[in-house]
């Protein structure tokens, strides 16, 4: 089954540590990979994607991801995390290539110590 | 601001009650999603449509219809609503699935 699996529900760092979120995804073939942020009572911003070509992406904010199909992982990093950067994120893909449905996973709630 | 606008933002209203909830994608955008995010089931793709034609169906309920119309603005119909159809609404839209998706801001559902 095509599924997304973000193993840390909640994760809290240090303001200006760094970060790392995990994303692994079930799939056949290599997936369109996301990731989105949500903070309290928004909607969803995309951050990054991976379609193909270099497997280290940068996204807005200051993150970047990094594909590894021999893991199926596309986790997200970023050096210096700052107190805004307190939110949900979820990491998703786009599974059957002839629909449009965008599997998400359960998402990472992070929490910034100050 | 993602260019997706969703309408109402927020929404009260009783069980078994009927509710229309409406998305105007990006300029451009042909594709047109709805989610549904509740506490307990994430975020669940309901049902796709490409410029005016369905084109992927997900955990949609059968008391919930949606539809495209031909501006590519599209409805989602909440019917014979139930405490546990609270929830936020998600419209997002695309140029084409594959492409990146953007998202409104949500329509919050609370049936009481």
């Amino acid at each position: 089954a095509q599924s997304v699996t973000q193993p840390d529900i909640h994760i809290t760092v240090s303001e200006g540590a760094s970060l790392e979120l995990r994303c692994n995804y079930s799939y056949g073939a290599t997936p369109y990979l996301f990731w989105y942020v949500q903070s309290p009572g928004q909607g969803l911003q995309l951050l990054l994607k991976y379609f193909s070509g270099d497997t280290l992406v940068q996204g807005i904010k200051g993150f970047e991801a990094e594909f590894k199909r021999s893991q199926s992982s596309f986790n997200l990093r970023k050096p210096s995390v700052h107190w805004s950067d307190a939110a949900e994120y979820f990491c998703a893909f786009y599974g059957s290539s002839n629909t449009g449905k965008l599997i998400f996973g359960q998402g990472t709630t992070l929490q910034v110590k100050p | 601001d993602s260019g997706v606008t969703q309408t109402p933002k927020h929404l009260i209203t009783a069980t078994g009650q009927r509710v229309t909830l409406r998305c105007s994608p990006r300029s451009g955008d042909l594709s047109v999603y709805w989610y549904q995010q509740s506490l307990d089931q994430g975020l669940q793709f309901l049902i796709q449509y490409y410029n005016g034609e369905e084109r992927a169906k997900g955990n949609i309920l059968e008391r919930f219809s949606a539809q495209q119309f031909p501006d590519l603005h599209s409805e989602l119909n909440l019917s014979s609503l139930e405490l546990g159809d609270s929830a936020l609404y998600f419209c997002a839209s695309s140029v084409n699935w594959g492409t990146e998706a953007f998202f409104g801001q949500g329509t919050r559902l609370t049936v009481v």
